[in-house]
């Protein structure tokens, strides 16, 4: 089956530096990328996804890129706020249909 | 539109007993997902319907837990008996599809659920 490894697991950024979130996958199938956010005790959120026919998708201050030969992709927040805590987690969907899911990264911006 | 419903929110329980959640799926999403997410860990597919039927259930405990569909629109989680090992937020998840456009999931709030 799918094997998703997120790094780091703990980040931690100056108010208004970037963010960056590197995550792996084995099933070179997969062909659907989403990140979502969790908030403490609130439900994982879909902030952005990418399909392996693209390279790169940017939403606002979320960019997340997809490099198919190494089987990796990243989630990029530039000028970071403090809404932005959160933990974030990575996940590849193959042709099985299911949603991998990685460890999840804990990203505090200190003010 | 409506989110995705769960209930309850927070359920307490000792070792041994049973425990059911339910979730009520975005009004005309035809797969629905539960999830197992141990604090600290990523969520962990349990099960994956397509309307009635059983998509995947691979990595569910089949010995203590079982799930239902029954009529392609909610679903209940029971677990029978609790093991300590169980405790977690149980999530719940509906997509419009499979696959393809209009398959990003959604998640319900989760049930928390301590095991005694």
């Amino acid at each position: 089956g799918e094997n998703v490894e997120q790094h780091p697991s703990t980040l931690s950024v100056q108010e208004g530096d970037s963010a960056v979130i590197k995550c792996t996958y084995s099933d070179s199938a997969s062909n659907y990328f989403p990140w979502y956010k969790q908030e403490l005790g609130k439900r994982p959120q879909l902030i952005i996804d990418i399909r392996s026919n693209v390279g790169e998708k940017k939403d606002q201050r979320i960019a997340v890129t997809l490099n198919k030969t190494a089987k990796h992709f990243s989630l990029h927040i530039t000028e970071t706020q403090p809404e932005d805590s959160a933990v974030y987690f990575c996940a590849a969907k193959n042709n099985d249909y299911k949603l991998s899911f990685g460890a999840g990264t804990t990203v505090t911006v200190r003010a | 539109e409506a989110g995705v419903a769960q209930s309850p929110r927070y359920k307490i329980i000792e070792k041994r007993q049973s425990v059911a959640f339910w979730c009520n799926p975005i009004s005309g999403h035809a797969t629905l997902y539960w999830y197992q997410q141990i604090l600290g860990q990523g969520p962990k597919l349990l099960i994956q319907f397509q309307n009635n039927g059983v998509v995947d259930d691979s990595q569910l405990p089949k010995d203590r837990f079982s799930a239902e569909r029954l009529k392609g629109v909610d679903s209940t989680l029971k677990i029978q008996p609790a093991k300590l090992e169980d405790s977690a937020v149980y999530l719940c998840a509906s997509s419009l599809r499979l696959a393809g456009g209009g398959s990003e999931q959604f998640f319900g709030p989760g049930t928390r659920l301590t095991v005694l």
